[in-house]
């Protein structure tokens, strides 16, 4: 079992650029999350997915949209890419009714 | 809005020096509360749910308490593998897919 598998580990984008990160999972969660991780300011939520076919915003949404493809995928776009979201992204997944997370190991984004 | 407060910022201890860390929270209706473990270049590591007070949890060097307002992270005769950044996150009692607000980390470097 691979776990949670982010795509790419590291990217650089110019300003305005788009892009966007895959996360696939193997340890059958129903629930994902995408969170972003920036010195002194912790882990915050992006976005979520409940179940397969359903998202919601977390603390930070703005400037990304989300995917959840199917069971197993859950993909995080920037439309158009800003320095402020140069960060560590992780995908994480959770089992239904417990609450501990699983995460991958994170995307590193710079934005030039 | 949930809260977690964790201290101190960063803690060196010599190999063997026992010590805690602290985890501080508000939150409406507490689920769980999360300990995990976040090497350099790594995603988190889940290491530890609490659900009530008076619980406790141990692995190793390491013990996690809980209280009604805030989680302790004992450890016991570190060793300097056990130099990693701790995470601590609460999880509030509403939904089915309860997402974790997590803290900034306690950066620990255990010393020969």
């Amino acid at each position: 079992n691979a776990g949670v598998t982010q795509t790419p580990k590291f990217q650089v984008l110019k300003t305005g650029q788009s892009m966007t990160l895959q996360c696939a999972q193997d340890m059958n969660h129903n629930s994902m999350y995408w969170y972003r991780q920036d010195p002194g300011m912790g882990l915050r939520l992006i976005y979520y997915s409940a179940s397969e076919g359903t998202t919601d915003k977390g603390e930070v949404p703005n400037g990304y949209n989300v995917s959840r493809l199917n069971k197993r995928e859950f993909s995080l776009r920037l439309e158009s890419a800003a320095p402020s979201q140069t960060s560590v992204y992780f995908c994480a997944g959770q089992r239904e009714y417990a609450g501990e997370l699983f995460f991958g190991e994170g995307s590193r984004l710079t934005v030039l | 809005e949930d809260q977690v407060t964790q201290s101190p910022e960063a803690l060196r201890l010599q190999e063997g020096e026992s010590s805690s860390l602290n985890c501080s929270y508000t939150v409406s209706g507490l689920r769980g509360l999360f300990w995990y473990r976040q090497d350099p270049g790594k995603g988190p590591e889940f290491l530890f749910t609490l659900y009530s007070a008076g619980e406790e949890k141990e692995k190793e060097r390491l013990k996690a308490t809980l209280t009604k307002k805030e989680s302790f992270l004992h450890i016991t005769a570190p060793k300097p593998e056990d130099s990693a950044t701790y995470l601590c996150a609460v999880q509030e009692r509403a939904g089915t897919a309860s997402k974790l607000t997590f803290g900034t980390g306690t950066r620990l470097q255990v010393t020969l």
